[in-house]
């Protein structure tokens, strides 16, 4: 089974609003992170935010959110106030506790803001 | 602070030719290290992953091999290039000890022709 999916393969938003790219991930294990990374069309992985498991708030990193959802499995990002320069692909992935070796990212969500 | 450099950033290689891919970490010691490829348009695969000197973990048994000769270089090889080796590579480091984050270098898009 897929450890993270990312249904959304491509997405537009309108410049200056808010979007949500969606984000769900499967594991057994009790404590587990999750990380959401973008990527420009120059190809390097920024890393947006992070989420732990057993943090009972959901993480904010200036105009980022991640909306955790522990019980549904999901960890949506959301990003407010669209900026042209947010065009990108955006990954989510998840590392177990058992294994910090191994991060699993999922496919990808193409985002498109337009003017 | 801690950087990382990979290179070269493209590269085009004939099938069945050999390929050395290398990475370095500067400003940290005894970082894990990372070897992804990432298809067109897909996510990331890992490749190899390594804690220390000489230690290599393959994830996926294919035509490529690595190796860590000092603590901060990472190198990705293959003696004979395939078609389905295209792609684009990306080298990443974390702290060795605790729970970090992934730092990813530039990549290398590699096209085997």
């Amino acid at each position: 089974a897929q450890k993270i999916t990312q249904t959304q393969p491509g997405m537009f938003v309108q410049e200056k609003e808010a979007v949500t790219l969606d984000c769900t991930y499967d594991t057994s294990d009790p404590s587990y992170g999750l990380f959401w990374y973008k990527q420009p069309s120059s190809g390097e992985m920024i890393f947006l935010i992070y989420q732990g498991s057993y943090d009972q708030q959901n993480a904010t990193e200036g105009r980022y959110s991640l909306n955790f959802q522990k019980a549904r499995k999901s960890a949506n990002l959301v990003i407010s106030a669209s900026q042209l320069g947010d065009s990108a692909m955006y990954f989510c992935a998840m590392r177990e506790v058992y294994n910090f070796n191994k991060f699993y990212f999922g496919s990808g969500t193409k985002l498109n803001v337009k003017p | 602070s801690q950087t990382i450099h990979q290179w070269p950033a493209t590269l085009v290689q004939p099938v069945g030719s050999p390929l050395s891919l290398e990475c370095t970490v500067e400003g940290t010691s005894n970082p894990n290290l990372y070897w992804y490829r990432q298809a067109a348009g897909r996510g990331l695969q890992l490749l190899f992953y390594s804690v220390g000197i000489g230690q290599i973990s393959s994830e996926v048994p294919q035509n490529l091999s690595a190796s860590r000769p000092q603590d901060r270089q990472f190198i990705l090889s293959s003696k004979k290039l395939l078609l389905s080796d295209s792609g684009f590579y990306l080298c990443a480091w974390r702290p060795g000890t605790g729970a970090g984050k992934l730092f990813f270098g530039s990549g290398t898009q590699l096209s085997v022709l």
